[in-house]
């Protein structure tokens, strides 16, 4: 596909559920990234991706956030025991990544999840 | 800390001249970025700068002061399909992790 592209694109779901959010990267790209958007904030960086690697996941907010990449493709981000503060949209971004230089970021259209 | 500031709206006419501000505080600086978001759809990257001075793209340009920790992104020609979100957001230490301000809610009025 052209670009990034997030699965499902709405998620409602009750408290204490687990859920999975997908990511497609935009093919080639080695860097994968995902962020969360609140309702008033702006993006915050939650872990990142190197291959199937994730030198920096230091943004998950707590243990019940986990995220993997197989293939150095699709990433999935795990949430378990779902409570009504993660509540908002998940946006996955991919980049060329590598090289110690700053790479853009583009990103999918995001999954919006609402814990009831 | 990081810290990211924009004011959270701004409102211009149609034709005009509109310049959004940010200034940032970070854990060292890789770069800045500016991207455009309408409601309900993904981000999309507007311009970087990592020097000082001013990057023109068409319509859009962006400034640099990294001794003053300032940017702003100006917008000419506004259209309506400009009203959107714009968003700014600076790599510190780390390559990798974007700090995103709040951003921008830019109204474009006939």
């Amino acid at each position: 596909g052209a670009g990034v592209s997030q699965s499902p694109s709405n998620k409602v779901t009750e408290k204490g559920k687990d859920v999975e959010l997908r990511c497609d990267p935009i093919s080639g790209h080695t860097a994968l990234y995902w962020y969360r958007q609140s309702l008033g904030q702006g993006l915050e960086f939650l872990i990142y991706f190197q291959g199937n690697s994730a030198p920096d996941k230091s943004g998950l907010p707590s243990d019940r956030f986990s995220a993997e990449r197989t293939g150095g493709s699709v990433s999935t981000l795990t949430i378990q025991r779902t409570q009504q503060e993660d509540s908002a949209v998940y946006l996955c971004a991919s980049g060329h990544g590598g090289g110690g230089g700053t790479d853009t970021q583009y990103f999918g259209p995001g999954t919006r999840l609402t814990v009831l | 800390g990081q810290n990211i500031d924009q004011p959270t709206e701004m409102t211009a006419t149609e034709g005009a001249i509109v310049q959004i501000n940010c200034t940032y505080q970070t854990s060292g600086f890789n770069g800045l970025f500016w991207y455009q978001q309408h409601a309900g759809e993904a981000p999309t990257f507007l311009s970087y700068n990592v020097l000082d001075g001013l990057e023109e793209k068409g319509r859009f340009s962006s400034f640099l002061s990294r001794s003053k920790g300032y940017s702003y992104l100006l917008l000419k020609e506004l259209q309506m399909k400009d009203s959107a979100s714009y968003l700014c957001a600076v790599i510190g230490t780390g390559f990798q992790k974007l700090v995103f301000g709040t951003g921008t809610r830019l109204l474009v009025s006939p």
